[in-house]
Formats: C-alpha cells, sequence, structure tokens
C-alpha cells in the first residue's frame, strides 16, 4: 500500500534553471509532510516541512507548495546549484500516530553545470 | 540541527548471527524511531520507541528485532538472527511530536551485509 509516491524516478536539469519535484499521496489524514535530501551512504538530511493547514513554505531557495484537494506536494528548487544533486524523498506524517515518518520512493535529481 | 551518530558505519555478519546496531544522541531525547532502507528501494519505518518503550512498529519489525536504552543514553536495534534480506541501511532517528516538533532528524546510518 504505497501511501506516498513519487511517480518520477529521476530528473534532470540545467544549473541555474528551476527544478520541480513532484510527491502524491493518498492518505487524508496525512497533516505535515517534509522532504529530505539523501546521499549515497548517508542518512536523510531534513529540507523543508508543510502543515496542511498551509499551501506554501518557503526557506531560501526551496519552496514546498501543498495541493490538499489533489493530494499533491511539490518542491521547487530555484535556481537549481550542482550541489543539489541528490535522491529527494517526500514524506508525510499524521496526528494519529507516533509520527512515524512514511516516504515515497524518491527522485534522484541531477542538476548539470 | 540536532545530530545522532550511529555505530557502527559498517557491519558485515554471517546470517544466522546476531547483530547490535547503536545511535547515540547528541542530548538528551526521549522519543526515537529506526528505519531502513533496502537498496535502491524507499526508506521504511521500523519501530518508534518513547520513554523507554514501544510505541509503535511495523510488519517489518517481527520477534527477530528488539530495541531498548540499556544504559540511558545508547539506543540500540538487535536483530537475532538476521537473514539475508536483512542486508539494508539502518537509520535512527530522534524528534517528532512528541517532542515539539515533527521534522525527524536522521543520523548516518549503519550499512549491514548479511553473507
Amino acid at each position: 500500500d504505497q501511501q506516498v509516491k513519487q511517480n518520477s524516478p529521476s530528473l534532470s536539469v540545467q544549473e541555474g534553471r528551476i527544478s520541480i519535484l513532484n510527491c502524491d499521496y493518498t492518505n487524508s489524514m496525512f497533516d505535515y509532510f517534509l522532504w529530505y535530501k539523501k546521499y549515497p551512504a548517508e542518512g536523510p538530511t531534513f529540507l523543508i516541512s508543510i502543515s496542511s493547514i498551509k499551501d506554501k513554505n518557503e526557506d531560501g531557495r526551496f519552496t514546498v507548495f501543498l495541493n490538499k484537494s489533489a493530494k499533491h506536494l511539490s518542491l521547487h528548487i530555484v535556481p537549481s546549484q550542482p550541489g543539489d544533486s541528490a535522491v529527494y524523498f517526500c514524506a508525510a506524517s499524521t496526528a494519529s500516530n507516533t509520527g512515524k515518518l512514511i516516504f515515497g520512493q524518491g527522485t534522484t535529481l541531477q542538476v548539470k553545470p | 540541527e540536532p545530530e545522532v551518530t550511529q555505530t557502527p558505519s559498517h557491519q558485515v555478519t554471517q546470517m544466522g548471527q546476531e547483530v547490535i546496531l547503536r545511535c547515540v544522541p547528541i542530548s538528551n531525547h526521549l522519543y526515537f524511531y529506526w528505519y531502513r532502507q533496502i537498496l535502491g528501494q524507499k526508506v521504511e519505518f521500523l519501530v518508534s520507541f518513547y520513554n523507554n518503550e514501544i510505541s509503535e512498529k511495523s510488519e517489518i519489525f517481527d520477534d527477530q528485532f528488539s530495541v531498548e536504552r540499556p544504559d540511558g543514553s545508547n539506543f540500540t536495534l538487535k536483530i537475532r538472527s538476521t537473514k539475508l534480506e536483512d542486508s539494508a541501511m539502518y537509520f535512527c532517528a530522534h524528534g517528532g511530536r512528541l517532542w515539539g516538533t515533527d521534522t525527524q532528524y536522521f543520523g548516518p546510518g549503519t550499512r549491514l551485509t548479511v553473507l
């Protein structure tokens, strides 16, 4: 049961352009969403999060958008930099459980110089 | 950002052997999680541990797995009799709602290789 889905396994963009990573979810009980960045053989690094009471959260070059009616969120990176190349995971949690995170499958972002 | 360290960074073991993976938070936390990631797959929740008790566990977390906080600082995940399919990266995380934030912070992971 894939409650969180990232349908694009990979994305390639040019340095300086916008990267848009997408994530869909099925569980309407999710009320908190996070994006993590991960390099091989390292732990996930927290990037940005958004509560379900908001539809946008911005932190520097990173912006997360939440569309609750579509059960869709996206991460925008502007401008993209080669150091952004990594695997990006979206994750979700609900207030009704212990806060465990349900992860998507990840999207590999490659930013070309 | 709060930090968590994990030891060892890489563990190689024979099938059927017991392994203990350790997580050491930098400061005093009450709420911990273990996750794993099989190569090429997504990160999966294993267990949450609050105030020295398991608060939730997934179907993966069967009788072969156990967690404890033996000395009030280290937080351990034990696999009693490892199987080939236990080969994965294992991540400890802390944070979560009872800590006052919904964000979980992950350690660098332990790569477990079962031969």
